[in-house]
């Protein structure tokens, strides 16, 4: 079985602070990796994926996640946060032959505050 | 192309009473997930349908079951409801087989979800 922890439930930061959410993840097989984004009374939005390759991967809007298998961690983090990436974040690990099925960290809060 | 769509956004039940939840997911997909989130146990997957099958299950009694039609709609149906029920209810699509490598990966698009509040 998997299971993702994700080491911070709370994160309060000001805005143009750079940021590091962390998460750490279990599993005896590979792994796809993700981060998923969700604003109020919102669903989920996928942020960004390691799949394979480079380990370093990146997302439009200035995150960045680094793979480290040794260390089996897949933190994310932004140099300078805005007001706008106050949201929770989700760390999320799937089985590479396993189809659809998610594994879901418990979840970080990140407050940007003015 | 439209998102997932997912109805009602907000139901409210009594205790012992069924629900049935209703998902649209994106045009062409075939895939749809089902999760529950509570402030309590987070996002936990509840199953996944496929092609009108379901593919994988997670660990949830069996008053919790779901079905895909045809058109790839998948519903899911709470039977008994518990006080414990009341969460956030989200659906995922996802577009080709699901199974293939890295290079083949797609990826998952959530609705909105639906809440539901068992009194």
């Amino acid at each position: 079985a998997q299971s993702v922890t994700q080491l911070d439930s709370q994160v309060p930061v000001f805005e143009e602070a750079p940021v590091e959410l962390r998460c750490n993840y279990s599993s005896s097989v590979s792994v796809y990796l993700f981060w998923y984004v969700q604003y109020p009374n919102q669903g989920l939005q996928l942020l960004l994926k390691y799949l394979s390759g480079s380990t370093l991967v990146e997302s439009i809007n200035g995150f960045e996640a680094e793979f480290n298998k040794s260390q089996t961690s897949f933190h994310l983090r932004k140099p300078s946060v805005h007001i706008s990436d106050t949201a929770e974040y989700f760390c999320a690990v799937s089985v590479q032959t396993s189809g659809s099925r998610l594994t879901f960290g418990e979840g970080t809060q990140l407050t940007v505050n003015p | 192309k439209a998102g997932v769509t997912q109805t009602p956004r907000y139901l409210i039940k009594t205790r012992g009473q069924q629900v049935t939840l209703s998902c649209s997911p994106i045009s062409g997909h075939r895939s749809v997930s089902w999760y529950q989130q509570t402030p309590g146990q987070g996002l936990q997957f509840l199953f996944e349908y496929f092609s009108e099958t379901q593919r994988n299950k997670g660990n949830f009694p069996g008053r919790f079951s779901g079905r895909q039609f045809s058109n790839s709609r998948s519903e899911m149906n709470v039977s008994t409801l518990e006080l414990g029920d009341s969460a956030l209810y989200l659906c995922a699509s996802r577009g080709g087989s699901g199974t293939g490598g890295a290079l083949g990966y797609n990826e998952q698009f959530f609705g909105p979800g639906t809440r539901l509040t068992v009194l």
